[in-house]
Parts: structure tokens; sequence; C-alpha cells
């Protein structure tokens, strides 16, 4: 089957830099996904990788291993708002998006 | 106001009852989509359209129906609700269905089925 694993929760200080990992198993790969999603809101798109190696967006990084099955979500200089969850999704060889459960951050001042 | 909307934000329904989840998006997107979001799981997509007039089946299709006329509008329905249908429904469009397109989502319509 299918499966995009990472963490539940992960607790960050204002400031600080924070790593969220996603590893995943899907039937085919085409393409990670990071996106945002505040609580009780829409998710909104944060970073596409499709080649192994680091995008660097602002604050916001992604990484992307594909021989690993593996990504991470970099953000540094950590703010209050960037407290929300952090949705990592891989679209397979059908062209669909298969999505983790999503890691929520919280930062504490 | 360019993007996507949908509607209700809200609804309280009786199982048994149809019902009809409407989105609208005016970015002349060709792919749209609908998700359901439940805690502790991943968003799980129900259907697709790649393109006006095209729908296919997502992960959890079943009791669920699409149809795409026109490119802005692709509305889900409910043919007769179950308690299990309770979530948050997101739906979303993209240029193409494949590539490095974003995903844009709508507010989402939370759904009570009792």
């Amino acid at each position: 089957g299918q499966n995009i694993d990472q963490p539940t929760e992960m607790t960050a200080t204002e400031g600080a830099i924070v790593q969220i990992n996603c590893t995943y198993q899907t039937s085919g790969f085409n393409g990670l996904f990071w996106y945002q999603q505040h609580a009780g809101e829409a998710p909104t798109f944060l970073s596409y990788n499709v080649l192994d190696g680091l995008e660097e967006k602002g604050r916001f990084s992604s990484f992307l291993s594909r021989s690993k099955g593996y990504s991470y979500l970099l953000l540094k200089e950590l703010q209050m708002k960037d407290s929300a969850s952090y949705l990592c999704a891989v679209r397979d060889s059908n062209y669909q998006l298969i999505w983790g459960a999503g890691t929520k951050l919280i930062i504490k001042p | 106001i360019a993007g996507i909307t949908q509607a209700p934000t809200s609804q309280i329904l009786a199982a048994g009852r149809r019902m009809t989840l409407r989105c609208t998006q005016d970015m002349r997107h060709n792919a749209m989509y609908w998700y359901r979001q439940d805690l502790g799981l991943g968003l799980r997509l129900i259907h697709y359209s790649n393109t006006a007039g095209t729908t296919g089946k997502g992960e959890v299709p079943d009791g669920y129906s699409v149809s795409r006329a026109n490119t802005d509008d692709f509305p889900l329905t409910l043919a007769s609700a179950v308690p299990s249908q309770t979530s948050v429904y997101f739906c979303a469009s993209s240029v193409r269905l494949a590539g490095g397109d974003e995903q844009f989502f709508g507010p989402g319509t939370r759904l009570t089925v009792l």
C-alpha cells in the first residue's frame, strides 16, 4: 500500500530552526509537495521537489532524496505565525496526491 | 477576487438525506479535486476531474458523485448521507493534473451527518 509518514507533533522555540521529516512509500513518484495548514483553514502551498536536493524559498527550505524515499521541510527564524500543521504529499504514478496526516508545529515564545 | 469558493460553509444533515456541496473557481484551471479531511488522517481524494467533461475516482469515492459540466464548477453530491461522511470537505483546483502545479484549496465545508 501507499504510505506517507510524518511526526504527529513537534514543538520549537521562536527564532529557532526546526526540521520536519517525511518518509514515503508510493506506487511511483512524480513529485513531492509541502503545504501549510493553519487550524480551521485550507492548506496553502509551500514547496515542490521533483529532483534530489534542496529547494530554498526564504525562511523555508525543502529537501528530497528519492532513493531514500525521504524529504524534510526546514523552517528557519521561527515566528509565532508559523504555528500550523505541515502536510507532506507525494504525487504517485497515477498523478494523484497521497497525503500524510500532517505535523502539528507548536511555537513557544 | 480570483480563487475557489465553496458552499455551504457548514451543514448539519440528517442521515439518508441528499446533499450537494458546491465548488466554483474563476482561475480557469483545468483540474479540480474533492478531498475529505478527518482528524488524524491525511487528506483523502474522493473524486477528481482532469478537464471539463471528464471525472475520475479517487481513493474514497463510494457514496459520492461528481459532475464537471464546465470549467468553473465541480459539485459533489452525497446521494444518501451516512454518519461516516461527517468530515471537512475541501475542493481544490490546479492548472493541470500533472507536473508541479500547486493545488489551490477552497475554504472548506464542515459537514455533520446525524
